[in-house]
């Protein structure tokens, strides 16, 4: 049981650069999110998901799509990278209670 | 809108003193859920304790406790018996019942700092 893995750890990018940010869940949970954290600022979330084939925007979903064509996995993906984005990425998924969000180990991005 | 408030950015104890941090939230749900997550420099975030709004009786997890006031809107975290192992970002957070409460809210963090 892995619970929530994320693909890559770390990752630069220059400006303009697009990639995708993978993430996977093995506990069958409806709820998958996406956060950026940033210092002094907590975690926001950017998008998340409520099942699969659905996804909605967070509070700062600017410059970013989601896909969640497999129940157990939720992508995150930048198409033109910008210096603002330089940030550290979790996915974090949950039941429908969200009793408790379990977190992957996050991606550090770093744009140039 | 609901909203996360952690007014203390920084904290330092002696190791085995007691430390609290604070939280306080804003909300018009009478049911929810609080968390605490710790996050050590490994960057995990871990849970550490979580409250049910319709418990009164506080959460307790081994050397974590919590002080709930639901009136005050109020959920902060006492470490007892401090370890250097709880160096870490600490962060509350708040998740609501409803269709459109069903988002974390995390407040700003609180780093802890405990002192040989």
């Amino acid at each position: 049981n892995a619970g929530v893995t994320q693909t890559p750890k770390f990752r630069v990018l220059k400006t303009g650069q697009s990639m995708t940010l993978l993430c996977a869940q093995d506990m069958n949970h409806e709820y998958m999110y996406w956060y950026r954290q940033d210092p002094g600022m907590g975690l926001r979330l950017i998008h998340y998901s409520v099942g699969e084939g659905t996804t909605a925007k967070g509070e700062v979903p600017d410059g970013y799509n989601v896909s969640r064509l497999k129940k157990q996995n939720f992508l995150l993906g930048l198409e033109s990278a910008a210096p603002s984005q330089t940030s550290v990425y979790f996915c974090a998924s949950s039941t429908p209670r969200r009793e408790e969000q379990f977190f992957g180990p996050g991606t550090r991005l770093t744009v140039l | 809108a609901q909203t996360v408030t952690q007014s203390q950015p920084e904290m330092s104890v002696q190791e085995a003193e007691t430390v609290t941090l604070s939280c306080t939230y804003d909300t018009s749900e009478s049911n929810y859920y609080l968390f605490w997550y710790k996050q050590p420099p490994s960057r995990q975030m871990i849970l550490v304790i979580r409250q049910e709004a319709y418990k009164q009786q506080n959460a307790t997890e081994n050397r974590f406790s919590v002080n709930f006031q639901k009136a005050a809107k109020s959920f902060s975290l006492k470490i007892s018996d401090s370890q250097l192992g709880d160096t870490a970002m600490y962060f509350c957070a708040f998740s609501g019942p409803s269709v459109l409460t069903y988002k974390y809210i995390f407040g700003t963090g609180t780093r802890l700092k405990v002192l040989a």
